[in-house]
């Protein structure tokens, strides 16, 4: 049982170029998110899938795209990076959609943007 | 709209002395309460939650929290820290959407604790 996986761990961009970050969970959880986590801001939520086949913008959605491939696995897209995606982010995944369920946490990509 | 505030940003403590990280959150509805923690080139894990019932929360290695509504605060505290209580805290308020649970995160807290 690994939980929530993210790849890759680390990555280098240029400005324009695209990449998708992946995440997948063996837990059989219905929602999953996707955070970024930057210095003295906390982590702020990109985009969130309550069940397969639904999306939703978050706090900070600009400048991504995300895809719920299937039950397990919800991919977040950068199309044209930009230095101010430096960030780390972070999947994570919860049972439901009940507000008090917690979330489980992916250990991360961090992404620098040049 | 929700936020979480976490007012100390960095905490300096001796091993030993005791510990309370402030938060505090401004939602008037129903609020499911949590603290996170991220050892350092961890992610982040559940310390505590609260949602209903009991307002002192007990959760790992130590820690707990009271929820006091009139305060609108969740203070996190521990009796006595270890160096292994190094860490970035996090406070979290979850909403009910309706759709989907949301997480609003504070700033975080980092702490390090000194031998």
């Amino acid at each position: 049982n690994a939980g929530v996986t993210q790849t890759p761990k680390f990555q280098v961009l240029k400005t324009g170029q695209s990449m998708t970050l992946q995440c997948a969970q063996d837990m059989n959880h219905n929602s999953m998110y996707w955070y970024r986590q930057d210095p003295g801001m906390g982590l702020r939520l990109i985009y969130y899938s309550a069940s397969e086949g639904t999306t939703d913008k978050g706090e900070v959605p600009n400048g991504y795209n995300v895809s719920r491939l299937n039950k397990r696995e919800f991919s977040l897209r950068l199309e044209s990076a930009a230095p101010s995606q430096t960030s780390v982010y972070f999947c994570a995944s919860s049972e439901g959609r009940r507000f008090y369920n917690e979330q489980f946490f992916g250990p991360g990509t961090r992404l620098t943007v040049l | 709209a929700q936020s979480v505030s976490q007012h100390n940003h960095h905490v300096i403590l001796s091993e030993a002395a005791s510990l309370e990280l402030g938060c505090n959150y401004s939602y008037g509805g129903t609020v499911n309460l949590f603290w996170y923690v991220q050892y350092p080139g961890q992610h982040l894990q559940l310390l505590l939650k609260y949602f209903s019932g009991d307002p002192l929360v007990k959760g790992i290695k130590g820690f707990e929290a009271e929820f006091i509504k009139s305060k609108f605060s969740f203070n996190l505290r521990k009796p006595s820290v270890q160096w292994s209580d190094t860490a970035e805290y996090f406070c979290a308020a979850g909403q009910d959407t309706g759709t989907a649970s949301k997480l609003t995160f504070g700033t975080g807290t980092r702490l390090q604790v000194t031998l």
